[in-house]
């Protein structure tokens, strides 16, 4: 079974911080990484993906990715109340034709 | 506008009864997956289809039925025979070349 682990939280941060989501997988091969928020009753929205080792920035996120580590983190600069959400990782395993494996979420609650 | 589309939002039936969920896309999408959510887990892979008039199974997919008779459209039975299927049900696509999956707003089934 290729799993995908991710604290479940909550995580709470004060607003304007950094919050930092970490996730690991157990299938070395592993190519495609990917972020959802999904807020409580609503559906997972596409925020990252990232399929090189290294940083990818897009606004206030950053996806960090270590293959060697089998980690994948996502960072939200000067993090806001509307932030306030489940953050799902979703991982492509080898050999998969293009079916993900998600995470269970991590909580994120961003403090007034 | 391009997006997916489910239907109902939410649907209430009694137990013993066969029940459909719609999902739509106009994203031109070749592959469209079907997912099952429950409170504080991940998504459970259902069934995906990569191209009309196929599909296959995914993790969860007994009590379940699906048919892609065109491309924009993909629908799920939820048969008698599923033990458990009070859950949030999402739908997503993705594009050919391309493996970050987009969902729609989901159908949430209450069986009682």
């Amino acid at each position: 079974q290729k799993e995908v682990e991710q604290n479940s939280g909550p995580l709470s941060v004060p607003e304007g911080a950094i919050a930092s989501l970490n996730c690991t997988y157990s299938d070395r091969g592993s190519q495609s990484f990917f972020w959802y928020r999904q807020y409580s009753g609503k559906s997972p929205e596409l925020i990252m993906f990232i399929y090189s080792n290294g940083d990818k920035e897009d606004g206030r996120f950053t996806a960090q990715l270590n293959k060697a580590s089998q980690y994948v983190s996502l960072l939200i600069r000067d993090s806001q109340p509307s932030d306030s959400a489940t953050y799902l990782c979703a991982v492509l395993p080898s050999g998969s034709a293009r079916q993900l494996t998600f995470g269970s979420g991590t909580q994120l609650t961003v403090l007034p | 506008d391009g997006g997916i589309t489910q239907s109902p939002k939410y649907l209430f039936r009694k137990e013993g009864q066969n029940v459909t969920l719609s999902c739509e896309q106009n994203l031109n999408h070749d592959a469209m997956y079907w997912y099952r959510q429950d409170p504080g887990q991940g998504l459970r892979l259902i069934y995906y289809s990569q191209i009309v008039n196929d599909f296959q199974k995914g993790d969860i997919a007994e009590g379940y039925s699906v048919s892609r008779e065109k491309k924009e459209s993909f629908p799920l039975t939820v048969t008698s025979a599923q033990k458990n299927p009070t859950a949030f049900y999402l739908c997503a696509s993705s594009n050919e070349g391309a493996y970050e999956q987009y969902f729609g707003p989901g159908t949430r089934l209450t069986v009682t």
